[in-house]
């Protein structure tokens, strides 16, 4: 059973447009909700994290936007760059170390 | 070296085979954490190692061993494996309880013919 349902698979948007990825979850007890970026031959890395009690956190360009009625959160990438092409992943986490991912979307940047 | 290390990058083995992949923190993290990644699935948390003691084994089959002789590293022991096996084993490590950010390694490639 998959926790952290991630749409869409994949994502096509023209340098300076905005990119929106969500992610939706079932389990309440989730207290943190982190992003990661993985580029082709790398490992994921931590791009941005939330927890519940804020709507919303912003780092540079990118946005998360938390909203726990309704169990979902986005990330939002303005202004997307070429070397934004990548693979997203959202994650939810009870207590430290057991990540649930979503099946992460693949994001391609044209010039 | 910095970060999370793994070795080796591509692994090409057969069912008979046994292999180890290896995975090295250089952060001074107390925790280690072993990833399957396969193709347009979410990442599977495979083990977690929280001070050297294994405190999470997501029902993997047992074709799998891990070890972990210190904090800064971690082995994967493979034996008579699938080819359904084949994927990117993810090792990661963050600094353990109340800290939840998890730092990857490059992964190790593998497949299995």
């Amino acid at each position: 059973q998959q926790q952290v349902k991630q749409s869409p698979q994949s994502l096509i948007v023209q340098k300076g447009g905005i990119s929106i990825i969500n992610c939706a979850y079932e389990n309440t007890a989730f207290d943190y909700f982190p992003w990661y970026q993985q580029f082709p031959g790398k490992g994921p890395a931590l791009l941005i994290a939330i927890r519940p009690d804020v709507s919303e956190k912003k780092e540079g360009r990118f946005t998360i936007s938390f909203n726990k009625s309704a169990k979902q959160f986005s990330l939002h990438i303005m202004d997307s760059q070429p070397g934004d092409s990548a693979t997203y992943f959202c994650a939810a986490s009870i207590g430290w170390g057991k990540l649930q991912f979503g099946a992460g979307t693949q994001v391609v940047v044209t010039p | 070296e910095t970060g999370v290390t793994q070795t080796p990058r591509h692994l090409v083995m057969g069912m008979t085979n046994k292999k180890s992949l290896k995975c090295e923190q250089h952060l001074g993290h107390n925790a280690m954490y072993w990833y399957k990644q396969s193709a347009k699935k979410p990442l599977e948390l495979m083990f977690v190692y929280s001070l050297e003691e294994r405190v999470e084994n997501n029902s993997v089959p047992s074709r799998f061993s891990p070890e972990c002789p210190n904090s800064s590293h971690l082995f994967l022991h493979l034996h008579t494996l699938q080819p359904e096996d084949s994927a990117l084993y993810l090792c990661a490590s963050s600094q353990g309880q109340g800290n939840y950010e998890q730092y990857f390694g490059p992964g190790t490639r593998l497949t299995v013919t």
